[in-house]
């Protein structure tokens, strides 16, 4: 399928390692962020979610931290697979009732062998 | 339980047309959501809606419209269609507002 992103920061992992997906969002005012997997030819995939209440979340292979502060998250996977090959998005909610989400432009990780 | 349906999966339109995209819902479901996605432009937000409210709109021109039927199905048009307007067109439903669920997609080209 046709790329989602041509100029996309890209992380290379080697398969086994861990992976560190970092994203930096805008609003100081967003309460709720998710984490989206898309692979080539299909829409984004629900991944994980955290509320602003929260620092840490963890999933099956994945953990997802917020630093309020500095108003950063990161997406970390333990231990990637090859089928982890993937453009990531963090997306914010900026506040209730906007019923919106603002994703960030991504980054393609590749999982090499 | 079945997924997010958008239809058809590829269009191709000519300058000046008009297209109308359709998106199923999961059942259930009664918050959609449209987003165009552009290499250029990553994942935009168009519009949002509610047991057939839209409850917000995001920074396109008034060439894009949607709207929500009473079973939750929703469609979005496109009239006058642009060169720029290429893009894959996605629809994302969720029970209310939170962990939305995204469909494959309509990949939309204007020639």
């Amino acid at each position: 399928g046709e790329s989602v992103g041509l100029h996309l920061p890209t992380l290379s992992v080697q398969e086994g390692d861990n992976s560190i997906i970092n994203c930096a969002y805008s609003n100081s005012a967003s309460d709720y962020f998710i984490w989206y997997k898309q692979e080539s030819g299909k829409g984004p995939q629900f991944i994980i979610d955290i509320r602003s209440n929260m620092d840490k979340r963890q999933g099956q292979r994945v953990t997802v931290l917020l630093n309020k502060t500095v108003k950063h998250l990161s997406l970390q996977i333990a231990a990637t697979q090859p089928g982890d090959s993937a453009v990531y998005f963090c997306a914010e909610n900026k506040g209730s009732g906007t019923y919106k989400y603002i994703f960030g432009t991504g980054t393609r990780l590749k999982v090499l062998a | 339980k079945a997924g997010v349906t958008q239809t058809p999966r590829y269009l191709i339109k000519t300058r000046g047309q008009q297209v109308t995209l359709s998106c199923s819902p999961i059942s259930g479901h009664r918050s959609v959501s449209w987003y165009q996605q552009t290499p250029g432009q990553g994942l935009q937000f168009l519009f949002e809606y509610f047991s057939e409210t839209q409850r917000n709109k995001g920074n396109f021109p008034g060439r894009f419209s949607g709207r929500q039927f009473s079973n939750s199905r929703s469609e979005m048009n496109v009239s006058t269609l642009e060169l720029g307007d290429s893009a894959l067109y996605l629809c994302a439903s969720s029970p209310a507002n939170y962990g939305y669920t995204f469909g494959s997609g309509t990949r939309l080209t204007v020639v």
